[in-house]
């Protein structure tokens, strides 16, 4: 049972264009959502987060859409460039409980020039 | 900067032996984890901390053990090292246990023949 589900295994965009990785949950309790890179051989790192009350996180060429009564979320890469090629993760924790992270399967961006 | 690190890097086992996967962090963190991570199951948490000498079991502990004799340093042990437990190990810190960010080491490629 896949508490967050990322639909996608793998995207190709190409350059300039807008990725879009989308992701969805099952547990109503979640109420933060991080969003992780990797690139090859290294270690996950934090990218861009939102806390559920909020529908929209931006910062830079990141944008996180989200939508409660769907249990759904997404990300936006605006202008991807070939920099941006890694594995995203969506993750969702609730705060209360001590309730740990809970990760997707990942989605694997390739963005060709 | 945040820093976590792991060693080894790589390891190879035999089935049966006995294998320590070290981690290391200077963030002054009181929650540590370790977690797999596999082709299609993103990442799956092993074992986490609240801080020296506690240990909790994650979602898949079965086959680890796991050890915090400091606020620095988190081990996982296998005792009995088995072939489906061939997977790449991340430890990761953070300040709080769910929402917050967690930064996580490099990696440690584990294969057991």
């Amino acid at each position: 049972q896949q508490q967050v589900r990322q639909s996608s295994q793998s995207l190709t965009v190409w350059e300039g264009e807008t990725a879009i990785l989308n992701c969805s949950y099952e547990n109503s309790a979640f109420d933060y959502f991080p969003w992780y890179q990797q690139f090859p051989g290294e270690g996950p790192a934090l990218l861009i987060a939102i806390r559920s009350v909020s529908d929209k996180k931006e910062d830079g060429r990141f944008t996180i859409f989200f939508n409660k009564r769907e249990k759904n979320l997404s990300l936006h890469i605006k202008d991807s460039q070939p920099g941006d090629s890694a594995t995203y993760f969506c993750a969702a924790s609730a705060q209360t409980g001590g309730y740990k992270v809970v990760f997707g399967s990942g989605t694997r961006l390739l963005v060709s020039p | 900067e945040a820093a976590v690190t792991q060693s080894p890097r790589n390891k190879v086992a035999v089935t049966g032996g006995k294998v320590t996967l070290s981690c290391n962090q200077t963030n002054n963190h009181n929650n540590m984890y370790w977690y797999r991570q596999d082709t299609g199951h993103g990442l799956r948490l092993i074992h986490y901390s609240y801080g020296a000498g506690s240990t909790e079991k994650g979602d898949i502990p079965d086959g680890y053990k796991a050890s915090r004799p400091s606020q620095e340093n988190f081990s996982l042990i296998l005792e009995l090292a088995t072939p489906s437990q061939t997977s790449v190990y991340f430890c990761a810190s953070g300040e709080r246990l769910g929402g917050y960010e967690q930064y996580f080491g490099p990696g440690t490629r584990l294969t057991v023949l």
